[in-house]
């Protein structure tokens, strides 16, 4: 089975420009997870979707962050205008339902370097 | 505020020991709690999830524990292997009402790395 496929795997690219980050879900899956993680701060959630509607996006940095979901197998998350301190592996993640006693299933991440 | 603490420090043991990694939470009450491990440049993967009215839960060599009452949950790996090398996460449930309706989701500790020695 496929799991939760991100891309890209890697992405380096300079501070002020735009990025890009995708993940396709696992099917059938009806909530996903979009998740930054770094040495210092873990990892944080920085928004879900449930049936692709925007559930909480409180841990969203700010502004220059947004996250689509425009249909069932495929979300974007959009960094515009890009920041040293963006850098960190960003993870997409999806469960059956929104249900705290559903497991998630994280895709590999993208590493992104914003120089 | 929500917090959660894992060691942060390495858990450094021999092969075929136990190891216990251990995860507090402070300022809520979960009513799920998960452990998920985390190889080197990949995502986290789920390894099993604990209700709190559950004290204890088992899966092959794994086993974990829940107490609500100290506000933690231990996490055991028997006859430990090089294999099991890893960060492992803990990440209790955050359920709250709020204006436009509620949300619940999980809260990631920063995770403990164990290395077992051969």
């Amino acid at each position: 089975d496929a799991g939760v496929i991100q891309s890209p795997r890697h992405e380096v690219t300079e501070m002020g420009q735009e990025v890009t980050l995708r993940c396709k879900p696992i099917s059938g899956h009806n909530s996903l997870f979009w998740y930054r993680q770094t040495m210092m701060r873990g990892l944080e959630l920085l928004i879900y979707f449930n049936n692709n509607v925007p559930i909480d996006d409180s841990g969203m940095p700010e502004d220059r962050f947004s996250a689509k979901m425009p249909n069932a197998s495929f979300s974007t998350l959009k960094i515009q205008p890009s920041e040293p301190r963006d850098s960190a592996v960003y993870f997409c993640a999806s469960s059956r339902t929104g249900a705290n006693n559903q497991p998630q299933h994280f895709g590999d991440g993208t590493r992104l370097s914003i120089l | 505020s929500q917090k959660i603490e894992q060691n942060s420090e390495a858990l450094n043991i021999q092969e075929g020991k136990t190891a216990t990694l251990t995860c507090n939470y402070t300022n809520y009450s979960p009513a799920y709690l998960q452990w998920y491990r985390q190889d080197p440049g990949r995502g986290p993967v789920f390894l099993l999830l604990i209700r709190e009215n559950e004290k204890e839960k088992r899966k092959e060599r794994l086993k974990v524990t829940f107490d609500t009452t100290l506000k933690q949950s231990l996490f055991h790996i028997t006859a430990s292997q090089p294999a099991d090398s890893a960060t492992y996460l803990c990440a209790p449930n955050s359920f709250r009402l709020r204006i436009g309706g509620a949300t619940n989701k999980l809260i990631f500790g920063t995770g403990t790395l164990l290395a077992v020695q051969p």
